[in-house]
């Protein structure tokens, strides 16, 4: 069972530019979120995205872009590339509605993609 | 100040050694709490949710202080393989919450021979 897939495993970027990265979820998850790991920080939510819309954003300015599509698979879009996007980031997936007995869904990660910004 | 803090380490223990980690987090109207294990260069991974009435799985204990906004985890007997970074993580759950998860910063633990 093939879990949360995403690429390309690392690029390299230079300022103004523009990047597009893949993610296909787990096999049965319908909801795909996106996270912003910078060197050294712990991850920082996005977006996410369940049915094709986006459900809910993190304080990310509007070059953070993404969308799903009907496979449930998605895509996170960064415009204007500044020197501070370099991170790695993180798609998750989950079966939305499902919670854990805590009541709240428990993500599977992908590897990420490690972007680099010249 | 953040969403949820940690003390960044490194921890550096030995083998056999007990280490317990705390975080603390600003909103009281967080509803779910875990601890995600990250090694170097990788995803973060669950290593398990954090309960009111704590919870224990092998090694490892959480604790949940919602009076004092704090959460805790110690781990017991330490292997060379515990060696990673830890982070804290908790959810607002809500309508709209969702999978919104807020992470601290980590905290690296070093276990050595």
């Amino acid at each position: 069972d093939a879990g949360v897939t995403q690429s390309p495993t690392h690029l390299i970027k230079t300022r103004g530019q523009q990047v597009t990265l893949r993610c296909s979820p787990k096999s049965g998850h319908d909801t795909v979120s996106w996270y912003q790991q910078a060197l050294g920080q712990g991850p920082q939510f996005i977006f996410q995205y369940y049915e094709e819309e986006e459900r809910q954003r993190g304080n990310f300015p509007d070059r953070f872009s993404g969308h799903q599509f009907p496979n449930y698979s998605s895509e996170l879009n960064v415009n204007a590339l500044l020197l501070g996007d370099s991170a790695l980031y993180l798609c998750a997936s989950s079966p939305f509605g499902t919670r854990t007995k805590s009541g709240a869904n428990v993500l599977t990660f992908g590897a990420g993609s490690r972007l680099t910004v010249l | 100040r953040k969403e949820v803090e940690q003390d960044p380490g490194p921890f550096n223990v030995p083998e056999g050694a007990t280490v317990a980690f705390n975080c603390t987090y600003s909103n009281s109207a967080s509803q779910s709490f875990f601890w995600y294990r990250q090694d170097c260069r990788k995803e973060p991974k669950l290593l398990m949710s954090v309960y009111s009435s704590g919870n224990e799985d092998g090694r490892f204990t959480a604790q949940l202080n919602r009076a004092s906004q704090y959460i805790s985890l110690l781990i017991r007997d330490s292997k060379l393989s515990d060696s990673a970074t830890y982070l804290c993580v908790v959810n607002l759950l809500g309508n709209n919450a969702g999978n919104m998860l807020t992470f601290g910063g980590g905290t690296r633990l070093m276990v050595k021979p």
